[in-house]
Order: C-alpha cells, then structure tokens, then sequence
C-alpha cells in the first residue's frame, strides 16, 4: 500500500514570498491533516479534512496560510507572504477520522 | 486547550536495558492514545496504540494506560541502539485530529 505521498521535500524562500506545498494521502483515507513541526516541538494541527469539507482549521494562521482539498483527495497547503517563524516542517497525514494517522515524509521549508 | 506532557529527555539507558515514557493529558474525554517514533530528520511512524485501560504488548513494545489518572506509558525491553529516537505520544478523541506532545529523546548506549 502506497503512504501519504508529499513534494516538495525542501523548500528555500525569502521572507514575504509565497510557497506551496502538495500532499496525496493513501488511497480510501477520507481524512486529511496538515500539521506544523517546529523544531525541538511535537507536531501542531493547521487544519483538518473530511473528504473536500473542513474540520478544524481553527489554529490556521489564516491572514497567511491557506489550504484546500479539491475532489477529496489531494490537498495544497499555501503561505503567502512567509515568515521567518514559519520555518517548520510541514507534515501531511492521513487516516479513517477515527483512529491513528499516518504521516508522509514531510516538507522541510526554510524562510531566510 | 488539549493538552499532552512529555518529558524532553534525553532519556539515556544501556544496550538491553527496559526503557519507560511517560505521558501525562488533560483531556478526560480522550479515547485513543498512541505512540509515535520519530528518528532526526524523519517523520513520525506510528509503533503502538491503545483504546482501554491496561496494557498492551507488540514485540519488545508495552503501552500502559490509566485513564483514571491520565497517563500513558511505553515501556521498550531489550532496548537497542536503533532505538534512539524521539518518541511522540498522540492523543485522540472521536474524530477530532490528534493532539501531539513534545516527544521525549530516547539514547540507548551501546
């Protein structure tokens, strides 16, 4: 069974640019999350997906952030413009809504 | 506001020694409880999860839980160093998204 499939792995931006991360979860998974990993920390929820709807977003910076999950499968997770404390891994993951999630390898984003 | 305590660690122990972690949560509607390994510059893997009070063994893993007193363990017997790693405990309640603690740093010294 194919994992929770994620690109870019490292990203490189200025401060004030935009970037774009993309997740593809394992196949049949209804539920989607983006987490925010800052270093040193567990990983913190940005938003929760149940097929195409919203969950929870409500620790969603969203003046900056934003994300969508087009047909329920796929989803984007957008910064626009970054910060420096943006500088995290992002991490997709996916499961049944009831139980464990499972992770995908993760975007490394620096913010110089 | 969830929440779920880890010690940082590290937590140094020998090659076969039993290593214990400790997770303490707020919430005392949590159902589910998980445990996550995470090696440096990787993302989590689930290894365990337990839904009941007691125990729960799957190899060299034991999860421990007592929702009277909102804790979890992992014990892990015949530690390794390919154990070292920082391990995440996960905690759930109906279909919400799991809420993380901070992860405790697991040495096993050869």
């Amino acid at each position: 069974e194919a994992g929770v499939a994620q690109s870019p792995r490292y990203k490189i931006i200025e401060k004030r640019q935009s970037v774009a991360f993309w997740c593809n979860p394992i196949s049949g998974h209804a539920t989607l999350y983006w987490y925010q990993q800052i270093l040193g920390q567990g990983p913190k929820l940005l938003i929760q997906f149940q097929n195409n709807g919203v969950v929870d977003d409500s620790q969603l910076p969203k003046d900056r952030f934003s994300a969508e999950r087009l047909k329920g499968v796929d989803s984007t997770l957008k910064i626009q413009p970054a910060k420096l404390e943006d500088s995290a891994v992002y991490l997709c993951a996916s499961g049944t809504g009831i139980s464990e999630a499972f992770f995908g390898q993760g975007t490394r984003l620096t913010v110089v | 506001q969830k929440e779920v305590e880890q010690n940082s660690g590290p937590l140094s122990v020998p090659e076969g020694a039993i290593a214990s972690l400790n997770c303490t949560y707020s919430d005392r509607g949590s159902q589910s409880f998980f445990w996550y390994r995470q090696y440096s510059g990787k993302s989590p893997e689930l290894i365990m999860s337990i839904y009941s009070n007691g125990d729960k063994e799957d190899g060299r893993f034991t999860a421990q839980l007592n929702k009277a007193s909102q804790y979890v363990s992992l014990l892990i017997r015949d530690s390794q160093p390919s154990d070292s790693a920082t391990y995440l405990c996960a905690v759930g309640e109906g279909r919400r998204a799991l809420t993380f603690g901070s992860g405790t740093r697991l040495q096993v010294q050869p």
